[in-house]
């Protein structure tokens, strides 16, 4: 079955530029996180959505990051005015919790390699 | 102190060793817990969530020591095909994000 799509795959951006990074859930999946992957660490946390609701955005690392999930299916997550720093994997994950008995066993997309110059 | 703490190795072994890896984690209420594999340039996938008794998926076997806040992961008769970054997983409390070890790299050689 289709698992977790992202787009776009790889976006080279100027210092400066806002990007929007796109994600597309499992269908029926509940939950929807996004996470940071920096060379070397494991993903870090950044927000979390249960259907359109951000419920946790403590992991975003400054206020020109902004993610949304309107219709509580894709999910956007953008970031402005884009700094050196923010050069990482944007990966996005879904998953079936909190539906009863769902062990938030979290389902990955390709992620996004976003590099700002 | 980091949340999820592994060895980031690399452990180089032939094939068919047995190989372990271990973890601990600092959040005493964390409820669930998994290993995660990392290919190099690709997305996490998951391995096998970990369970209070212990598990067995074919040639892999998870523990979790609670009192310890410590977890296993072990690979027998190890491939080539088994070489890739193993990450330790935790869930904490009531909050959905997973809290990600660096993980360990693992190496198989002929």
């Amino acid at each position: 079955g289709a698992g977790v799509s992202q787009s776009p795959r790889y976006k080279v951006a100027k210092r400066g530029q806002d990007v929007a990074l796109r994600c597309d859930p499992i269908s029926g999946h509940v939950s929807l996180f996004w996470y940071q992957q920096a060379l070397g660490q494991g993903p870090e946390f950044l927000t979390y959505f249960q259907n359109e609701a951000q419920l946790d955005k403590s992991g975003l690392p400054s206020d020109r990051f902004f993610a949304e999930r309107p219709e509580g299916s894709v999910s956007t997550l953008k970031i402005q005015r884009t700094q050196q720093e923010d050069s990482a994997v944007y990966l996005c994950a879904s998953s079936l919790w909190p539906r009863q008995g769902a062990r938030n066993e979290q389902y990955f997309g390709p992620g996004t390699r976003l590099t700002v110059t | 102190r980091k949340e999820v703490e592994q060895d980031p190795g690399p452990f180089n072994v032939p094939e068919g060793a047995t190989v372990a890896f271990n973890c601990t984690y600092s959040n005493s209420a964390s409820q669930s817990f998994f290993w995660y594999r990392q290919d190099c340039r690709k997305e996490p996938k998951l391995l096998m969530s970990v369970y209070s008794s212990g598990n067995e998926d074919g040639r892999f076997t998870a523990q979790l020591n609670r009192a310890s806040q410590y977890i296993s992961l072990l690979i027998r008769d190890s491939k080539l095909s088994d070489s890739a970054t193993y990450l330790c997983v935790v869930k904490g409390g009531s909050q959905g994000n997973l809290i990600f070890g660096k993980g360990t790299k693992l190496s198989v050689k002929p």
